[in-house]
């Protein structure tokens, strides 16, 4: 059984620009939630997508967008990168029932300069 | 809205002492909890959950939780620690009929040879 996987591991941006991360569920799950964790915090919930479509979303401004695709893999866009952008980016995958366990990927480190 | 306080930003141990990690939620609707440990470098884990029933719950490492409704808590035990218990753990809550893991800032478990 393929866990999730996420790529790429670590990237540098500068503020302005825009990102793309991507992440492939483990198999058989549906669901993929996002997850923004600063450092010294707790992972903070930004999306989640089933079906392809958006699921439910935290308190994340618009310029962070996503895609669920029909494989169920999913990316995460985050466009007019700012410094506090800076951060563990992690993606969890579960089956759609609200009390299934979220299996999270190792994360994207983006650091914003 | 929901509320996870660790109290604790670290935890030292002697191996093979005993230890409690610290967590108490606010909610005004029913949650479910959760217990995720994160390892350097790697994503989160799930160690247990508090779905219904038993108010103590284990996980297959020896640790155990107990869910305590009229403290709004739910710590984390373990009676004796290893080595390889030193990590970072995160407590989380989830609201019933929702999607979304509400995260502690997490405690730094360290054990001590």
């Amino acid at each position: 059984e393929t866990g999730v996987t996420q790529s790429p591991t670590h990237l540098i941006k500068t503020r302005g620009q825009q990102v793309t991360l991507r992440c492939s569920s483990q198999s058989g799950h549906n669901t993929v939630s996002w997850y923004q964790q600063a450092l010294g915090q707790g992972p903070q919930f930004i999306f989640q997508y089933y079906r392809e479509e958006e699921n439910g979303r935290g308190n994340f401004p618009p310029r962070f967008s996503g895609l669920q695709f029909p494989n169920y893999s999913s990316e995460l866009n985050v466009n007019a990168l700012e410094l506090d952008d800076s951060a563990l980016y992690l993606c969890a995958s579960s089956l759609p029932s609200m009390t299934d366990t979220q299996y999270f990927g190792p994360g994207t480190r983006l650091t914003v300069l | 809205a929901q509320s996870v306080t660790q109290l604790d930003s670290q935890v030292p141990v002697f191996e093979e002492a005993p230890v409690e990690l610290r967590c108490n939620y606010s909610s005004s609707v029913s949650v479910y909890l959760f217990w995720y440990v994160q390892y350097p470098n790697q994503g989160l884990q799930l160690l247990l959950k508090y779905l219904s029933g038993s108010t103590l719950v284990e996980s297959i490492n020896g640790f155990e939780a107990e869910f305590n409704k009229s403290q709004t808590s739910f710590h984390l035990r373990k009676p004796s620690v290893h080595i390889s218990d030193t990590a970072e753990y995160f407590c989380a809550v989830m609201r019933a009929g929702s999607y979304q893991l509400t995260f502690g800032k997490g405690t730094k478990l360290s054990v001590i040879p």
